[in-house]
């Protein structure tokens, strides 16, 4: 079975700190993303990564950079936390276009 | 361009009840169609998805979706709901030309005892 991991479940963090979300998938996919859950707004799509060091802007980066140096961890990276960045996170990988794995999501607040 | 759309964010049925929750979609090329759902606190899981075989595809946990491409639609159906049911579930769209799904805003389905 595909297994992503993520680094945390929950986090607390304060406002200004330096977030680091690392994700790890198990399975050689090529691709890997980054999403954020809201109530009411579905998944929103931070970052993706098709290869090791490429990496794309989803619909929204603001406020997050992303790192992938080796095919299986890919890394969210919120450079100066803010409160409205309070959210579910959500790492997936996938092979080509086809069905996504998911990972059991950080829930991360920002006081 | 690719978008899903669900009818209706929340759903309620009684236990035993016809579960139907509905997803359309629309593709400019041949689509591969997911349902996901996720349980509170958790990550998404697949729960079945079309890739162009048969129109009919059968899911876990009692779980189908029928592919209508006359009506680009791709509902999701189970017979009787049961309380382990209750969750959020997700339809995503995605076609051989982007490997970034779209999703749709989820339903939620309660389910009453």
């Amino acid at each position: 079975d595909v297994k992503v991991t993520q680094s945390s479940r929950y986090l607390v963090k304060r406002t200004g700190e330096k977030v680091f979300l690392e994700c790890v998938q198990d399975m050689d996919h090529e691709n890997m993303f980054w999403y954020r859950q809201d109530p009411g707004l579905g998944l929103r799509l931070i970052y993706f990564s098709y290869d090791v060091k490429m990496k794309e802007k989803g619909d929204i980066p603001e406020g997050y950079s992303v790192s992938r140096e080796k095919k299986e961890r890919f890394s969210l990276i919120l450079e100066s936390a803010s409160t409205n960045q309070t959210s579910m996170y959500l790492c997936a990988s996938s092979l080509k276009s086809y069905e996504q794995y998911f990972g059991p999501g950080t829930r991360l607040t920002v006081t | 361009a690719q978008s899903v759309t669900q009818l209706g964010s929340h759903v309620s049925v009684s236990e035993g009840a016809l579960v139907l929750l509905r997803c359309n979609y629309s593709s400019s090329v041949p689509p591969y169609l997911f349902w996901y759902v996720q349980y509170p606190n958790q990550g998404l899981q697949l729960l079945l998805k079309y890739t162009s075989a048969a129109t009919l595809v059968k899911g876990i946990n009692g779980f189908e979706a029928e592919f209508k491409k006359s009506e680009t639609s791709f509902h999701l159906t189970k017979p009787s709901a049961h309380m382990s049911d209750a969750a959020e579930y997700f339809c995503a769209v995605s076609n051989g030309g982007s490997y970034i799904p779209t999703f749709g805003r989820g339903t939620s389905l309660i389910v009453h005892p």
